[in-house]
Formats: structure tokens, C-alpha cells, sequence
């Protein structure tokens, strides 16, 4: 257990539906990352968040996804009009930040299935 | 932006054998190379890393070398046990942003 946790395990959704993940990081992390897991492929970044700020997205990130981190603590990521593509897994992943602190901790996933 | 390669993709060792994973990367920039393992259903979990200003670092069974000017790096475990059995990514890392390769399949036969 790294000390990042993700709500919920597993989703199930049908096509076209919205569903948000949640992230909580270990606490005294400033840095918060989100990443698309495909099978048999390494963690894709998508975007990245430093305190409450969203500094970096990927073009991966397509207007249907949005993250938040309202408050510099937990962290959600929304899926809207969800298609069959978005299946993967969506991984978390917190730093402490600062020079030579980019050790990164990952979450467990959720694991999200679009039918 | 960066490319980083893993090779192999599967790797199968006899339990007390050694086993070897290269990575390449691109970007000269990149400066940190963390190694991840993963096993099924969990997240990647940090096993070693190595910085661009050291060649060489050991934790106990578990090595990891870099040749900056050549643009590898690689794992290297010892006396492998089957719980070493799981999915390695090797990742190069330039300021913030994490480019991992694309994975290593390691089984440990008993």
C-alpha cells in the first residue's frame, strides 16, 4: 500500500454515460498525476496537477475528460459521454515535489469497462 | 517529446537465475529513471530508480545501470524468486512528465 488511494475499483458503465473517479494522494503531496493504462501497454500521462493548479494536459485528454483538484487534496477525473475506447485502467499517482522529489507513488486503478 | 523502449516483452528465468530488462530513451534531457512493478489488478510500485548523475545503483538483489552518452538503462535482478513474477516498466523521466516503456512480463519458474 503506497498511501494513494482510489475510488472506485472497478466501474462498469454503459455507453454514452458520465462517471468520475476519485484520488486521494498520500497527504503531504503537493503533485498529482492522472494516467490511461491500456492492456499490455505502460501508464500514458494525462494530466497533471501541482497544489489545486491543473498545469499540464495531454492530447489525450479529449474535451469529454476534466479533472479537479478543488482543494490542493483529493483529486476527480470526469468521463463524459463515455465510449467503448475509454475502457483502461486510470491511474493516480501523487509526489511530494520540488527539486529531486519526483519520486511518484501510484494508487491501485480503477478499472473502467464501457459496454 | 520522449520514446522509450523496453525490451524484452516477456521473460521467463529458472528461480534463482538472474534476469536482465534494457530500456532506451531519446530525449537527452531526461534526467531520472525510476523502474516499476506491477502486478495483477494493483498499481506500479516503485522498486529502484537512478539518477542521471550516477552510473550504477544496488538494492540488494535488485541493480540498475544507466549509460547517459549511449541512452540505456537497465534492471537487473539476482537470485530470482517467484514473487519477482509480475509486469516491469522502466520510465524516463524529462521535468515533470513520466514516459514509460511498455512493459516486461517476468515469470519466475520454481
Amino acid at each position: 500500500d503506497t498511501g494513494v488511494s482510489q475510488d472506485p475499483r472497478h466501474k462498469i458503465t454503459k455507453r454514452g454515460q458520465n462517471v468520475t473517479f476519485r484520488c486521494d494522494p498520500i497527504s503531504e503531496h503537493n503533485r498529482l498525476y492522472w494516467y490511461r493504462q491500456t492492456l499490455g501497454q505502460g501508464p500514458e500521462f494525462l494530466t497533471y496537477f501541482q497544489n489545486e493548479a491543473q498545469l499540464e494536459k495531454s492530447r489525450l485528454l479529449s474535451d469529454r475528460f476534466s479533472a479537479e483538484r478543488p482543494k490542493g487534496s483529493f483529486s476527480t477525473l470526469e468521463i463524459q459521454r463515455t465510449e467503448q475506447g475509454d475502457s483502461a485502467m486510470y491511474l493516480c499517482a501523487s509526489s511530494l515535489g520540488g527539486s529531486g522529489n519526483n519520486e511518484q507513488f501510484f494508487g491501485p486503478g480503477t478499472r473502467l469497462t464501457v459496454l | 517529446g520522449e520514446n522509450v523502449e523496453q525490451h524484452p516483452s516477456t521473460l521467463s528465468v529458472q528461480e534463482g537465475d538472474s534476469a536482465v530488462i534494457k530500456c532506451t530513451y531519446s530525449d537527452s534531457a531526461s534526467n531520472y529513471f525510476p523502474w516499476y512493478k506491477q502486478e495483477l489488478g494493483k498499481g506500479p510500485q516503485l522498486i529502484i530508480d537512478i539518477r542521471s548523475n550516477v552510473g550504477e545503483k544496488k538494492d540488494q538483489r535488485i541493480a540498475v545501470t544507466l549509460n547517459k552518452t549511449a541512452k540505456h538503462f537497465s534492471l537487473h535482478i539476482t537470485e530470482t524468486q517467484p514473487e519477482d513474477s509480475a509486469v516491469y516498466f522502466c520510465a524516463a523521466v524529462t521535468g515533470n512528465q513520466f514516459y514509460f516503456g511498455t512493459g516486461t512480463s517476468l515469470t519466475v519458474i520454481p
